[in-house]
């Protein structure tokens, strides 16, 4: 089955610590990208890789860092320099070039910080 | 800031009726799509439509753009209970560095009653 996973699905961590998010996909795609969800809110994009070795920041990269070491893997570490982390955090991936650019999502990862 | 703008922010109907939601966009764009959300989970693709494309169907789903007023609309119809979920339009911008990069308003809730 192909698809993009995230793990764990619900992760509480203490004030302080850092905490890294797991993404992996199998469906062969180049693209990755990271978005953090607050209540009632859109998305907003943390991180995103298009290519192994390589990344980019989003609009709200502070606090967060990333590595693309493989192209099935993305994971995310939510520092403690991350003023609010806690939030609903979404993996999502897409293949490069072709006509269309559409992202397939992961289930989500809840954080709560205390 | 986001990029599109959804209208309304939320909707409730009953089962068979049409259910209609807008989004706006501030920018030039390549491509507009639109997003499900169910109540805690990932995104799931809807339909894309390109900026020459006026209008595109998919199912039940009508997506219509209008690159003159920045504005798209999502038609669902003859609604059922299961298209309770959020819905998100999201935007490729058109000279941004990076493809795939999309910007995501703040979401349609709706909500269909048997």
């Amino acid at each position: 089955d192909g698809g993009i996973t995230q793990s764990p699905k619900y992760l509480f961590r203490k004030e302080g610590q850092n905490v890294t998010l797991s993404c992996e996909q199998n469906l062969n795609h180049d693209a990755m990208y990271w978005y953090r969800q607050d209540p009632g809110q859109g998305l907003r994009l943390i991180y995103y890789s298009q290519i192994v070795n390589d990344f980019q920041k989003g609009d709200i990269a502070e606090g967060y860092s990333v590595s693309r070491e493989k192209k099935e893997s993305f994971p995310l570490t939510v520092t403690s320099a991350q003023k609010n982390p806690t939030a609903f955090y979404l993996c999502a991936s897409s293949s490069r070039g072709g006509e269309s650019y559409e992202q397939y999502f992961g289930p989500g990862t809840r954080l709560t910080v205390t | 800031s986001q990029q599109g703008e959804e209208d309304p922010q939320a909707l409730s109907i009953q089962e068979g009726e049409n259910a209609t939601m807008n989004c706006s966009y501030k920018t030039s764009i390549n491509n507009l799509q639109w997003y499900r959300q169910n109540s805690g989970r990932g995104l799931v693709h809807l339909i894309l439509i390109r900026s020459n494309e006026r209008e595109k169907h998919s199912g039940r789903l009508r997506v219509t753009l209008d690159t003159s007023k920045k504005s798209s609309s999502l038609l669902i119809t003859a609604s059922r209970a299961a298209d309770t979920a959020s819905y998100f339009c999201a935007t490729d911008r058109k000279g941004t560095d990076s493809w795939g990069k999309l910007q995501f308003g703040a979401g349609t809730q709706v909500v269909v009653t048997p």
